[in-house]
């Protein structure tokens, strides 16, 4: 199946920083790429729909002044966490639509996630 | 409102049984339904999936039955293992071809399985 990377998969910081998550598409492109975020022992929260060269739709609930979205290329979404607090600890997973011509279904691929933890 | 009710919450097998996860859904708009593991500390991987028009389809010891009249579908696994043991969510999709798109998951379940 089709691969999907984030960077980096840990990350610590302080109360009051940005942190940028990246999430790419290695070996398709991708015009639409999702950004979910997981408590422990929850479902995954869906928060916002990037999409290639537009601004991202966010899910209702969901700042968008907080959690800075930019898909600036096919293969490439960002995340940015601004002016993290403990609250933003979460598990933050990307996903990437794979559209297939021919087929009418798009698969839907997985990164492996970032652990984000402020102290 | 939840689209996807999926049932159990947590399951524990012993090795060699079946394994069982159900899930339900209000929307008849809905087009593919996946299954998806996913192990702790790690992302989601697409393990399964049925299209509405087909009511059953296996690979290896997975299993999806499909109800469409009662808008029911069904995870099973055979000959369960100890490395199956992790969280699977089910989901419901709609949007095919280039028009809008959703995916909708279920609570999830965690499964133990034990030797």
């Amino acid at each position: 199946g089709a691969v999907v990377s984030q960077h980096p998969s840990r990350v610590i910081c302080k109360s009051g920083t940005s942190v940028k998550i990246e999430c790419r598409s290695l070996d398709f492109q991708a015009t639409t790429m999702f950004w979910y975020r997981q408590f422990p022992k929850k479902s995954l929260m869906l928060m916002a729909t990037s999409n290639e060269g537009s601004k991202a739709t966010y899910e209702q609930g969901v700042e968008k002044d907080k959690f800075l979205i930019n898909h600036a290329s096919l293969t490439l979404s960002t995340l940015t966490v601004t002016s993290a607090h403990p609250e933003d600890s979460s598990f933050y997973i990307c996903s990437a639509l794979l559209r297939t011509s021919g087929s009418s279904y798009n698969e839907q691929f997985f990164g492996p996630g970032t652990r984000l933890t402020v102290l | 409102q939840q689209q996807v009710k999926q049932s159990p919450q947590s399951l524990i097998v012993q090795k060699g049984g079946i394994s069982i996860i159900n899930c339900a859904y209000e929307n008849t708009a809905f087009d593919y339904f996946p299954w998806y593991q996913q192990f702790p500390g790690k992302g989601p991987a697409l393990l399964i999936a049925i299209r509405p028009d087909v009511s059953e389809k296996k690979e290896g010891r997975f299993t999806i039955s499909f109800n469409k009249s009662a808008k029911q579908f069904s995870l099973h696994i055979m000959d369960s293992q100890p490395g199956d043991s992790a969280t699977y969510f089910c989901a419901a999709i709609w949007g095919s071809g280039a028009g809008s798109y959703q995916l909708t998951f279920g609570k999830g379940t965690k499964l133990s399985v034990i030797p």
